[in-house]
């Protein structure tokens, strides 16, 4: 069975940092690419961020661009997004989701398990 | 800075037919968009139900369909069930970053 558990959210002030985790089991996870998604409270789903299986393709959003970084340790089976300078539109529910190819830069984004979320809140 | 657009709400009677579509603010939707569909339930994860246009997850119900339609990407459900009231997300692919439309409140009354 496929598991995706996102951990590391929590309370944080504007201007500070956070690291996301997403622990996969179920599937070779050194496979597949792999996507960060967020949701505002009350709003829609927002792309954040895409690694490939070997970190060889990597994209984000431009609302994020320059401040979050997403890495992968295919060892751990892990997923990171590395979140600093974060403002109080980064407040939301951060998905975790699988790719279904290893490479969504290049075989475009084919999406199929999602993890429940860690929510992100930036306030003073 | 491109928008992907969806009907913000529709409303199915039970039994009945509905498509749900998602336009492109850069033009037709073509199956190089990797067109896929998602369904998000009140204080649930979204589930995958459509990716690359028209292929199902082994999960995902055989009234769900997905096809290209008059330059959109389209999302039709055949006899909609009570438990289909749900939000109903796409994602279109621009070249390294996917972008989300606005989500679909489907409601079944």
């Amino acid at each position: 069975e496929v598991q995706l558990v996102e951990s590391g959210g929590g309370l944080v002030q504007p201007g500070r940092s956070l690291r996301l985790s997403c622990a996969a089991s179920g599937f070779t996870f050194d496979d597949y690419a792999m996507h960060w998604v967020r949701q505002a409270p009350g709003k829609g789903l927002e792309w954040v961020s895409g690694i490939s299986w070997n970190s060889g393709s990597i994209g984000y959003a431009d609302s994020v661009k320059g401040r979050f970084t997403i890495s992968r340790d295919n060892a751990k089976n892990s997923l990171y997004l590395q979140m600093n300078s974060l403002r109080a539109e980064d407040t939301a529910l951060y998905y975790c989701a699988k790719d279904m190819s290893g490479d969504y830069v290049e075989e475009g984004p084919d999406f199929d398990y999602w993890g429940q979320g860690t929510l992100v809140t930036v306030s003073s | 800075q491109t928008v992907v657009t969806q009907e913000p709400s529709l409303t199915v009677s039970p039994g009945g037919t509905v498509t749900l579509t998602c336009a492109s603010s850069t033009g037709a939707v073509t199956s190089g968009y990797y067109p896929n569909w998602f369904q998000q339930k009140p204080g649930q994860a979204p589930r995958a139900l459509i990716y690359s246009t028209s292929n199902k997850h082994s999960w995902t119900p055989a009234r769900f369909s997905g096809s290209l339609l008059g330059g959109k990407a389209a999302l039709t459900l055949s006899g909609v069930q009570p438990e289909d009231e749900a939000e109903y997300y796409c994602l279109l692919y621009y070249g390294g970053a996917p972008v989300f439309g606005g989500g679909t409140k489907l409601t079944v009354l």
